[in-house]
């Protein structure tokens, strides 16, 4: 396994069900990254994780709640979405070092569709 | 607020040279980078910029002026397989990237 993986590569949900994307990244870096993308608008950063400290944008829905058991998993669980949400959901990688911004590296991301 | 402006869509010739601008205005600064994403899949590493000047990396250079908040990617030699989705990322005060829309690029033979 190479880079950073993400399952699944597509989900098709109903607004009342409850599911889970995952991803892993085998770079050995320290920080993880939810980024949503939709169609036309720059990438949104949901939620980051590093040196195990977790960061949000406040604007990010309560139906959307993270969890990274370590530094090579992240997940993202979803319960009771809105057509809204539809859109491609990115994990990224990097290597923090608090002092610099390097490089991140992408997973082949979760075609999310919400009916 | 923090903003990154890139044109929406760039059409470009087989073999010809294309310049794709970003100007950004944010709460400090941490860095450039660029990106390209096909299609369908994941975005990519192209290059990173942080002192102001031309960073040439093959077929592909990139440069940057601090003080007027403006970056190019250069593209040279294009090939078909160039057609793609290019993002304009900078690092904020915060250490964390705020991307533009990107650009697509379409490639004519």
């Amino acid at each position: 396994e190479t880079g950073v993986t993400q399952t699944p590569r597509h989900l098709v949900m109903g607004m009342t069900n409850k599911k889970s994307l995952k991803c892993e990244q085998h770079l050995g870096h320290n920080a993880m990254y939810w980024y949503k993308q939709s169609a036309k608008k720059p990438l949104e950063l949901m939620f980051v994780y590093n040196f195990k400290e977790q960061t949000e944008n406040n604007s990010v829905p309560s139906r959307f709640s993270p969890e990274c058991p370590n530094s090579s998993h992240l997940f993202l669980h979803l319960h009771t979405l809105q057509p809204e949400d539809s859109a491609l959901y990115l994990c990224a990688s990097s290597q923090d070092r608090g002092t610099l911004v390097y490089e991140q590296y992408f997973g082949p991301g979760t075609r999310l569709t919400v009916t | 607020g923090q903003n990154i402006d890139q044109p929406t869509e760039m059409t470009a010739t087989e073999g010809a040279i294309v310049q794709i601008n970003c100007t950004y205005q944010t709460s400090g600064f941490n860095g450039l980078f660029w990106y390209q994403q096909h299609a369908g899949e994941a975005p990519t590493f192209l290059s990173y910029n942080v002192l102001d000047g031309l960073e040439e990396k093959g077929r592909f250079s990139s440069f940057l002026s601090r003080s007027k908040g403006y970056s190019y990617l250069l593209l040279k030699e294009l090939q078909m397989k160039d057609s793609a989705s290019y993002l304009c990322a900078v690092g904020d005060s915060n250490y964390q990237l705020i991307w533009g829309a990107g650009t697509k690029l379409i490639i004519k033979p």
